[in-house]
């Protein structure tokens, strides 16, 4: 079984531009969340999706970022238009969920090493 | 709102020495806690974790004991090799219920084995 990916693996863009981070998560998991690592800081959650709809925003940092999960399957993260403090490493996760109220797993991506100069 | 310390690294150490990182948290209520390791060059991957208080979570011989008394997620083993050279993080995530188990995390702790 396919682990969850991300795409692209390392993004180098200037400020002001746009970029669009995707992440495919394992098949059947309802469950997606992004985290962002700042350099030398803390993993931090973004937002978390079930199915399409987001659960929980708290965590996006301004209005320049926008995640999308259509259809359910994969999910995209553009931040437009980006800034410098937008430099690090994104990470995706997934996980399932079976109704038991239990904290299941949470399978991770490699990240997104994100530049902006 | 809920927080994660980690003793900060870096840790080196030689092969067969013992190894402990402390971890201690801030929640309410009786949070799930977890260890995640991250290998060179790939994803963070979940190590062990508990649930309630006094458990202990146990994998490759990596153990953590929640402790409720002292809010605390401590990671030990016995003797490390050269493979667990990787960067490990203490996490937490809210108490049973519903489906969002968003995950709060410690900063991370770079451990290096030297052979």
């Amino acid at each position: 079984e396919a682990g969850v990916t991300q795409f692209p693996s390392h993004s180098v863009i200037e400020k002001g531009q746009t970029v669009t981070l995707r992440c495919d998560p394992i098949s059947g998991h309802d469950n997606l969340y992004w985290y962002r690592r700042v350099m030398g800081k803390e993993i931090k959650f973004l937002l978390h999706f079930v199915k399409e709809s987001k659960q929980d925003e708290s965590g996006m940092p301004n209005n320049r970022f926008l995640a999308e999960r259509t259809g359910g399957t994969y999910s995209t993260l553009k931040v437009q238009p980006a800034e410098l403090e937008d430099s690090g490493v994104y990470f995706c996760a997934s996980s399932q969920d079976l109704g038991t109220g239990e904290p299941y797993e949470q399978y991770f991506g490699p990240g997104t090493r994100l530049t902006v100069t | 709102g809920n927080s994660v310390t980690q003793m900060e690294g870096p840790v080196t150490l030689s092969e067969e020495a013992f190894l402990t990182i402390n971890c201690t948290y801030t929640a309410t209520g009786y949070p799930s806690l977890f260890w995640y390791v991250q290998y060179p060059g790939e994803g963070l991957q979940l190590l062990l974790k508990a649930t309630k208080a006094d458990d202990k979570g146990s994998n490759k011989g990596f153990e953590a004991t929640y402790r409720k008394e002292t809010t605390s997620f401590h990671l030990e083993k016995g003797s490390v090799q050269v493979s667990d050279s990787a960067v490990y993080f203490c996490a937490l995530s809210k108490e049973r219920g519903g489906s969002n188990y968003k995950l709060t995390f410690g900063k991370g702790t770079l451990l290096t084995v030297n052979p």
